[in-house]
């Protein structure tokens, strides 16, 4: 099956910073879409990004489908960023979203 | 909007009992619902794809007898528990799919069980 790896792992900054989270998938793929997990849990749809640029307020996404690979910007971090992004992407005809180990970032005040 | 809740919250049952868990999508419909499992500090796992009217799909290594899945209409999907026992206890999520000409996942706010 598709391997997806996201890097770094975890990343720390200092509020205000921006900084920049991979995603690198295996094979092509049908979907791709960036989220957001809180400390409670919830995971939050950011992006639905299969391929091009998207912009929303302080995050924008860039997937580039022939090199495989989508990053994540977070400009101006805040405390609130803080969390768990997982990246997860769809191959084939089914539905089934296969996700990323996920980065941990923790924004400090 | 594409809002998906789940119920309960948390829930803490006694080994041997059965807990149902239901997922709704409040303001789409969802031919399509997905479970997944997630342990402490690690990633999603899909256990089963539900689908309205028809019997569900189950990741190899998921217990079909032990998790049980009713996809009754196209805003309600069940996970039931069956047997609970110490190690079935962790994070469930839900999803729906929201077709809008792409295939674009919603998630609901997760149960957490915890089996004594």
């Amino acid at each position: 099956g598709i391997q997806v790896e996201q890097s770094p792992p975890d990343l720390i900054l200092q509020e205000g910073a921006n900084s920049t989270l991979r995603c690198n998938f295996s094979d092509s793929v049908n979907n791709l879409q960036w989220f957001h997990q809180n400390p409670w849990g919830q995971l939050i749809n950011l992006f639905y990004i299969p391929s091009g640029t998207k912009q929303n307020g302080r995050l924008s996404a860039t997937t580039v489908a022939t090199e495989r690979y989508s990053l994540l910007y977070i400009s101006s971090s805040q405390t609130t960023d803080s969390g768990v992004y997982f990246c997860a992407v769809i191959t084939g005809a089914n539905s089934k979203l296969t996700f990323g180990k996920g980065i941990t970032l923790s924004v400090r005040p | 909007g594409a809002v998906v809740s789940q119920h309960p919250s948390r829930v803490i049952c006694k080994s041997g009992t059965s807990v149902k868990i239901e997922c709704r999508s409040l303001d789409f419909q969802a031919t399509t619902m997905f479970w997944y499992r997630q342990f402490p500090k690690q990633s999603l796992m899909l256990m089963a794809t539900s689908n309205e009217g028809s019997k569900a799909t189950y990741e190899q290594g998921v217990e079909k007898d032990k998790f049980l899945i009713n996809h009754a209409s196209l805003t309600l999907s069940t996970l039931t528990v069956t047997s609970a026992h110490p190690e079935d206890s962790s994070f469930y999520i839900c999803s729906a799919e929201k077709r809008t000409g792409w295939n674009e996942q919603f998630f609901g706010p997760g149960t957490r069980l915890t089996v004594l």
